[in-house]
């Protein structure tokens, strides 16, 4: 059984950096084609996918919010860690991460979120 | 930047079939996956690869592609089907992701 959960602080000034833990268990992040995602969602908005990190470290990010995200990872404690700089109110949302596989078919990828973690709410304040 | 679009919302009487659509320019290129998200609750995912069911999801959602174009259908609506539904899928070189608007399908 794969479970994700999300660790981090709950309340963060404009302009700080913000760091999320992703700690898994059920899965391994040197297997072939696994990866994990991290998507956020403002109150009574849409989901927004904002970066991914695959088994071979590839790493991708929303190319709107590119300059301010890091994301990597600790295969030995199954865990991956999503940083956002220059926070901001706009910011605040429910911070997920996700499980997700790459399949590759013909010359492209694609790739799907499932399951998910529970989510922590990040809200942007002074 | 890429974006899917989906209608706002969707409403059917119970027992009534849901059709719910996301259009994007890359799809005919991209699988696409759908989402069940209930308030206060993490999203769950009801389809993959544009038509595959998860184990443990019933069978009157299924979803079903053409063109720019996917669709998810919900047959013989049931009240605790009542959620925001998304979609998502990737750009055309399948490197980024991206999920539509939403759409919230209310069970009359």
């Amino acid at each position: 059984q794969i479970t994700l959960k999300e660790s981090g602080p709950t309340l963060v000034k404009p302009t700080q950096t913000l760091t999320l833990t992703c700690t898994f268990s059920g899965f391994s992040l040197s297997t072939s084609g696994v990866g994990v995602g991290w998507i956020r969602q403002p109150p009574g908005k849409a989901l927004e996918w904002l970066a991914l990190i695959y088994w071979d470290d590839d790493k991708r990010y929303s190319p709107s919010l590119k300059s301010r995200l890091t994301i990597t990872k600790d295969t030995s404690k199954n865990q991956v860690v999503l940083t956002m700089t220059n926070m901001d109110p706009v910011d605040t949302a429910t911070y997920y991460c996700a499980h997700t596989r790459l399949l590759w078919f013909g010359e492209s990828g694609t790739n799907w979120f499932d399951p998910w973690g529970q989510g922590t709410l990040v809200t942007v304040s002074s | 930047s890429y974006e899917l679009t989906q209608p706002p919302s969707v409403s059917v009487s119970p027992g009534q079939t849901a059709r719910i659509t996301c259009s994007g320019d890359a799809l005919p290129k991209q699988y696409a996956y759908w989402y069940q998200q209930k308030p206060g609750q993490a999203p769950v995912l009801v389809i993959y690869k544009d038509s595959e069911r998860p184990s443990g999801i019933p069978e009157r959602f299924s979803g079903s592609s053409s063109g720019t174009t996917v669709t998810l259908t919900i047959s013989g609506v049931q009240a605790e089907d009542e959620a925001d539904y998304y979609c998502q899928s990737a750009d055309s070189s399948g490197t980024f992701s991206v999920f539509g608007g939403g759409t919230k399908l209310t069970v009359l």
